[in-house]
């Protein structure tokens, strides 16, 4: 059983366009982290949000943690083929199992020159 | 750089026979390791979470048997999949968590690929 839903399951736009990766859960985290992972290496950590509510922006990506902290959302504003890779959102960490994550499926995002 | 390493990154071996992958924390102290398993195209799935000096503590459907995890130091975690099946052909990461140099945070390796012909 998947506790935490992304969608949509694979994204293709062109370079310039701008994207949103959703991420549900019926669930409450304490946690959720955003990853992207590039083919055969491991996920590399984007951001951490804690607070319902909190936006957190990273360069051209405003990630979005929601109000009962059972949501996220990541958007990519211009992406570049640089940003093709599955975004993996992650929920967890709470304070006796801190690092012990549940991922979603992913989204596989492909930003086309 | 890398601050925590999988050996090794690529292994074939023949069904029935053992492997090991080993998780290392490079420069910090790993309280607490964690392995996933990831199929072609599918997400990471958490398999046992491994604190340093106890045993594994495995997910529903893991086999403890099978996949047999040892954390004997604070920088080494290692997997073994004994008696492994083609089915058992997955990319294996670890992650790690501790006090390292900028705070308690988690750091996942860069995954070990295992095919089991």
């Amino acid at each position: 059983t998947q506790l935490l839903e992304q969608s949509p399951q694979f994204l293709s736009i062109q370079e310039g366009e701008n994207l949103t990766v959703y991420c549900n859960s019926s669930s409450v985290f304490s946690s959720l982290q955003w990853y992207r992972q590039e083919p055969g290496e491991g996920p590399v950590l984007l951001v951490t949000v804690v607070t319902g509510g909190e936006v957190k922006k990273l360069k051209r990506l405003t990630f979005q943690f929601g109000d009962a902290r059972k949501d996220s959302s990541l958007h990519i504003t211009a992406a570049q083929p640089g940003d093709t890779g599955l975004y993996l959102c992650a929920g967890g960490g709470t304070t006796d199992s801190w690092g012990k994550f549940q991922f979603g499926a992913g989204t596989q995002v492909v930003v086309t020159p | 750089g890398a601050v925590v390493s999988q050996h090794p990154s690529r292994v074939i071996c023949k069904s029935g026979t053992s492997v090991k992958i080993e998780c290392r924390s490079l420069d910090f102290q790993a309280t607490t390791m964690f392995w996933y398993r990831q199929f072609p195209k599918q997400s990471l799935m958490l398999m046992a979470t491994s604190n340093e000096g106890s045993k594994a503590t495995y997910e529903q459907g893991v086999e403890k048997d099978k996949f047999l995890i040892n954390h004997a130091s604070l920088t080494l975690s290692t997997l073994t999949v004994t008696s492994a099946h083609p089915e058992d052909s997955s990319f294996y990461i670890c992650s790690a968590t501790g006090t390292h140099s900028s705070g308690n945070t988690i750091y996942f390796g860069e995954g070990s690929w295992l095919t089991v012909v």
